[in-house]
């Protein structure tokens, strides 16, 4: 079975662009997680899914970010605009039951704002 | 709100060692999730093992294993003879077992070097 597919793994854009990161959650799965991982602050949890709808995103840093689920294959971390202190790993998670099961991670994206 | 402590910054280890990576955690529940994630080089997240604290039996899989000492709020990872392929980073995570609960409190991960 296919893990959490992410994309692209590696995105380097200049300060102001817009920045569209996507993920596709393990088949099956009704919950899905985005991550960020920094040397500073570890991971954080910046949003999360359930059936499709964000039930938290006190973890999102500022307007500047948004997230969506359109449907339960896929979702996008979209950041606009962009700024060099967004520079880090992003991840995807999904997880069957959000009581119970695992978080599953994506291989991440590596983001690069200069 | 829940902590979780990883002490150890950095360890190494020969090649087919023993090593044991140290976890704790702070939290009044009385249920709730462990779990060990590898991060290698490629940065991919890997649940390695997990452990629900009701169950009194430690955790096993394979070459790792995980020592759960609840009443003293320990979590600790080892790994029997180990191999290049471990090195990576090591993070141990939190997760409340109630309704509704779906955080993962992660520790700042030990980094783990394996010495040929």
């Amino acid at each position: 079975d296919a893990g959490v597919i992410q994309s692209p793994r590696h995105e380097v854009t200049e300060m102001g662009q817009e920045v569209t990161l996507r993920c596709k959650p393990i088949s099956g799965h009704n919950s899905l997680f985005w991550y960020r991982q920094t040397m500073m602050r570890g991971l954080e949890l910046l949003i999360y899914f359930n059936n499709n709808v964000p039930i938290d995103d006190s973890g999102m840093p500022e307007d500047r970010f948004s997230a969506k689920m359109p449907n339960a294959s896929f979702s996008t971390l979209k950041i606009q605009p962009s700024e060099p202190r967004d520079s880090a790993v992003y991840f995807c998670a999904s997880s069957f039951e959000r009581d119970t099961d695992t978080q599953y991670f994506g291989p991440g994206t590596r983001l690069t704002v200069l | 709100a829940q902590t979780v402590t990883q002490s150890q910054p950095e360890m190494s280890v020969q090649e087919a060692e023993t090593v044991t990576l140290s976890c704790t955690y702070d939290t009044s529940e009385s249920n709730y999730y462990l779990f060990w994630y590898k991060q290698p080089p490629s940065r991919q997240m890997i649940l390695v093992i997990r452990q629900e604290a009701y169950k009194q039996q430690n955790a096993t899989e394979n070459r790792f294993s995980v020592n759960f000492q609840k009443a003293a709020k320990s979590f600790s990872l080892k790994i029997s003879d180990s191999q290049l392929g471990d090195t990576a980073m090591y993070f141990c995570a939190f997760r409340s077992s109630g309704a509704g609960s779906y955080q993962l409190t992660f520790g700042k991960g030990t980094k783990l070097s394996v010495i040929p």
